[in-house]
């Protein structure tokens, strides 16, 4: 990837279960964003957190920032089989450009 | 809400033709576009950014001229993928920030992506 790692690289749970996926990356930046991608389809906007959060809410979403470790998490409370999607982080890499890199992406299969 | 069309939404071709790939913002003016490519189960790769009135900036391994980028207005750009190859089969998807948010990277708004297959 250009940016980093996602990691696991596919999870399947049940539906009601939690998922989190994690994120690292290797520069300093300006704020890390969450997207969603269906199959064969555009990304979807999910959260966007600033470098000098930590933790971050949206509905059913919960996203922490750890700027020492390079690292955030996205977590998905009580998932459901609508959620089943990629995931995918994406940093800045401290530019204000505009210009998005992202990590390798999270496949997250969610069991009726 | 802001919304970025892309077309077409898939392509089939043959080697050796050009194929012309649109992203338009509809409802707002974008200075900046950016196109990526994904192949199957991977990632995003930022290919270029495309700015209006100027040349494009490619990202470092992405070839300009088999990758043309033309910004002619604030609401559409458009990438050219020239004698197009089976290895270029991908994903193409772009990104448009608005006018309005010049300066930051927090209001960037995607295309829903173009399918091209070259035979």
């Amino acid at each position: 990837s250009q940016q980093g790692e996602e990691d696991p690289q596919a999870l399947s749970i049940q539906e009601g279960e939690n998922a989190t996926m994690n994120c690292s990356y290797k520069t300093s930046i300006n704020n890390l964003q969450w997207y969603r991608q269906n199959s064969g389809r555009g990304l979807v906007h999910l959260i966007l957190i600033r470098s000098n959060e930590r933790e971050k809410h949206s509905g059913r979403l919960r996203v922490t920032l750890d700027t020492s470790k390079k690292s955030s998490s996205l977590l998905i409370t009580a998932s459901r089989a609508a959620d089943t999607a990629s995931y995918f982080c994406a940093t800045d890499r401290g530019s204000t450009l505009g210009r998005l890199y992202f990590g390798r992406g999270t496949q997250l299969t969610v069991w009726p | 809400g802001a919304v970025v069309s892309q077309h077409p939404s898939w392509v089939i071709c043959k080697s050796g033709t050009s194929v012309k790939i649109e992203c338009r913002s509809l409802d707002f003016q974008a200075t900046t576009m950016f196109w990526y490519r994904q192949f199957p189960k991977q990632s995003l790769m930022l290919m270029a950014t495309s700015n209006e009135g100027s040349k494009a900036t490619y990202e470092q391994g992405v070839e300009k001229d088999k990758f043309l980028i033309n910004h002619a207005s604030l609401t559409l750009s458009t990438l050219t993928v020239t004698s197009a190859h089976p290895e270029d089969s991908s994903f193409y998807i772009c990104s448009a920030r608005p006018r309005w948010a010049l300066a930051t990277n927090e209001k960037l708004f995607f295309g829903s992506g173009t399918q091209l297959s070259v035979l």
